[in-house]
């Protein structure tokens, strides 16, 4: 039973280029929340998602910044028009119920966003 | 004011330690909390889920102070493999997980 599947673990892009992150949840989670980490700082919430929907992208930034979760395939994290302040690790979670009672989130491997 | 507030420390302590990490939230109406840990450039891993008895797994227990709005973690017998950042976490509203910014601990031997 694989776990939560982020790819690719590494992505290098230039200024001004599109970055796509891609996240399966685990096999039954229908449930898909994306974290970024910045360098020495904790992770923010930035998405929740279930099936073709967003309940909550409060974290989102304004721009540049949109999240999928179509009814098949991976969870999409999209950065358009990258910046250096872009550079991060990105993780996603999932889980199988809205909520998650007393057993907390399985994270992704994430991916590290680097921006040159 | 931040969700979740931790003392980013870092702790170094040598094997065999007692050592215990504080962290408090805001909202008093969260009900779910936990501890994950970090390794480097990894991604978290949940600990433990803190329960408002308290609770114990193995050498390391929770806690948790409703009335004070913090939550605690001990390690007993620290080893080096202990050594990771520990961050706490608060369930707020819409199931969102809020991050402390986590507490470094480096075991020395």
């Amino acid at each position: 039973n694989a776990g939560v599947m982020q790819n690719p673990r590494h992505l290098v892009r230039r200024r001004g280029q599109e970055a796509r992150l891609r996240c399966s949840p685990m096999k039954g989670h229908s449930h898909v929340y994306w974290y970024r980490q910045l360098p020495e700082e904790g992770l923010k919430f930035m998405v929740y998602l279930q099936k073709e929907n967003i309940i909550d992208e409060s974290g989102m930034p304004k721009e540049r910044f949109s999240a999928e979760f179509p009814k098949e395939g991976p969870s999409i994290l999209r950065i358009q028009q990258v910046v250096r302040g872009d550079s991060a690790a990105y993780f996603c979670a999932s889980s199988p119920v809205a909520g998650t009672a007393n057993y907390g989130y399985t994270f992704g491997s994430g991916t590290r966003l680097t921006v040159v | 004011r931040k969700e979740v507030e931790q003392d980013p420390g870092p702790f170094n302590v040598p094997e065999g330690a007692t050592v215990a990490f504080n962290c408090t939230y805001s909202n008093s109406a969260s009900q779910s909390f936990f501890w994950y840990r970090q390794d480097c450039r990894k991604e978290p891993k949940l600990l433990m889920s803190v329960y408002s008895s308290g609770n114990e797994d193995g050498r390391f227990t929770a806690q948790l102070n409703r009335a004070s709005q913090y939550i605690s973690l001990l390690i007993r017998d620290s080893k080096l493999s202990d050594s990771a950042t520990y961050l706490c976490v608060v369930i707020g509203n819409g199931n969102q997980f809020y991050f402390g910014t986590g507490t470094s601990l480096t075991v020395i031997p």
